[in-house]
């Protein structure tokens, strides 16, 4: 089975500017989480899509805003940026309904400047 | 709102037991998990517990004490590789499951 893959691995973008992540899930799940880590901390949950929807939100601004494809691949958008905004970005799948099964990847790591 | 709180930094030698403590402040959750990162590197999950008690993968277990809002991550025979960094996360409930994360602990294995 296949993993999940982010692209790009890193990312140097300007103040204001708008940023597009992508992730395509691991075989066999239906669900697609993001998380934003800031150096040091623990990932943050920004939001979940599921059958295309999403279907949980974090606190964090509408500028973040995100898709899921029928192929359950997903994108995180981020319009305005700060340069708070500079973390890496993980992407997470899952099959809703199995709790432990998440399997992240590797994560974008975006700098804005 | 939801907080977990582990020890920033734990230090051991090749060979040795480490254990990792989670405490957390959350209510209606489905269970505690583990997860390893090593620096650039992808979460990886390493075990979870739904019900209280231990669950051992290896040389791995993790215990979930849900009346003491407690647990911990046990590493055996540490070896080198096992330096990494390694979160607590409860899975939330109602509506939708999402991780909260701890902030994480960095362990450092020596020679």
């Amino acid at each position: 089975e296949t993993g999940v893959t982010q692209s790009p691995t890193h990312l140097i973008k300007t103040r204001g500017q708008q940023v597009t992540l992508r992730c395509s899930s691991q075989s066999g799940h239906n669900t697609v989480s993001w998380y934003q880590q800031a150096l040091g901390q623990g990932p943050q949950f920004i939001f979940q899509y599921y059958r295309e929807e999403e279907n949980g939100r974090g606190n964090f601004p509408p500028r973040f805003s995100g898709l899921q494809f029928p192929n359950y691949s997903s994108e995180l958008n981020v319009n305005a940026l700060e340069l708070d905004d500079s973390a890496l970005y993980l992407c997470a799948s899952s099959f809703r309904g199995q709790e432990d099964g998440y399997t992240f990847g590797s994560g974008t790591r975006l700098t804005v400047v | 709102g939801q907080s977990l709180e582990q020890p920033s930094e734990v230090t051991a030698v090749e060979g040795a037991i480490v254990q990792i403590n989670c405490t957390y402040q959350t209510s209606g959750f489905y269970g505690l998990s583990w997860y390893q990162q090593h620096d650039g590197g992808a979460p990886t999950f390493l075990s979870y517990n739904a019900l209280d008690g231990l669950e051992e993968t290896g040389r791995f277990s993790s215990f979930l004490s849900r009346s003491d809002s407690y647990g911990y991550l046990l590493l055996q025979e540490l070896q080198m590789k096992d330096s990494a960094s390694y979160f607590c996360a409860v899975i939330l409930s109602g509506g939708y499951n999402k991780l909260i994360f701890g902030a994480g602990t960095r362990l450092a294995v020596h020679p």
